[in-house]
């Protein structure tokens, strides 16, 4: 059965970097599209982004200038940075595995693994 | 982007009564790419439906999703005390992927 860990700092400060990783265990990571979604206090579910295990990584456009993701498949990770936060950014993190399906002009897909999240707030 | 809005916001509904829950997207949701969710208080985002009727693995019968194009449905045919929780659901037929906003589901 496949189970993702997410960890990380629970506090950061404002113009600070959240950095969070994701550990991936009873399965491979292979054929998988592994995302980061968030959720404020409340409130509904925000796509972050997503990457492959080839490194090949995508953003929400509203938070692309931010984001970044890595892998490292050697350790079954995947890593979430984003840049210059503020009190918005205070939220629960998940990572996810994602099943990805393509159309014509674009790719996304459903998520069918999820970590416990891990609630991250911003404030001095 | 595809803005996904769910209805009623609250449904309180009785154990054994049904249950059906309302996701309307913005625009056509292509191949009926529509997935929902399940959340009990604190916990992770469990997935129930892919593919607007597809159940996901485990997933009793008492729930089955419908629908297609813009509007979709979650049902829940008889519900069982664990099934009160919030529900979302997603598109992922369209990049970036976004939610709605979600139907709380309580005890009456």
């Amino acid at each position: 059965q496949v189970q993702l860990q997410d960890s990380g700092p629970g506090l950061v400060k404002p113009s600070e970097t959240l950095s969070l990783t994701c550990t991936v265990s009873g399965g491979s990571m292979n054929s998988f599209y592994w995302s980061w979604i968030r959720q404020p206090a409340g409130r509904g579910l925000e796509w972050i982004g997503r990457i492959y295990t080839s490194g090949d990584t995508y953003y929400n456009p509203s938070l692309k200038s931010r984001v970044s993701m890595s892998v490292d498949t050697s350790k079954n990770q995947f890593s979430l940075r984003l840049r210059s936060v503020t009190a918005a950014d205070t939220a629960v993190y998940y990572c996810a595995r994602g099943r990805e399906h393509c159309t014509s002009s674009s790719c996304s897909a459903y998520f069918d693994h999820w970590g416990q999240g891990s609630l991250v707030t911003v404030s001095s | 982007e595809i803005v996904l809005t769910q209805s009623p916001g609250t449904l309180s509904l009785s154990p054994g009564e049904r249950a059906t829950l309302s996701c309307r997207a913005s625009q056509s949701v292509t191949s009926n790419y529509l997935a929902w969710y399940q959340q009990q208080r604190g916990q992770a985002p469990r997935l129930l439906i892919h593919r607007a009727s597809s159940r996901a693995t485990d997933i009793p019968d008492r729930f089955s999703g419908s629908g297609s194009g813009t509007d979709f449905t979650l049902t829940i045919s008889r519900l069982e005390p664990e099934d009160f929780a919030v529900y979302f659901c997603q598109q992922y037929g369209s990049s970036p992927g976004t939610f709605g906003q979600g139907t709380k589901l309580e005890i009456k």
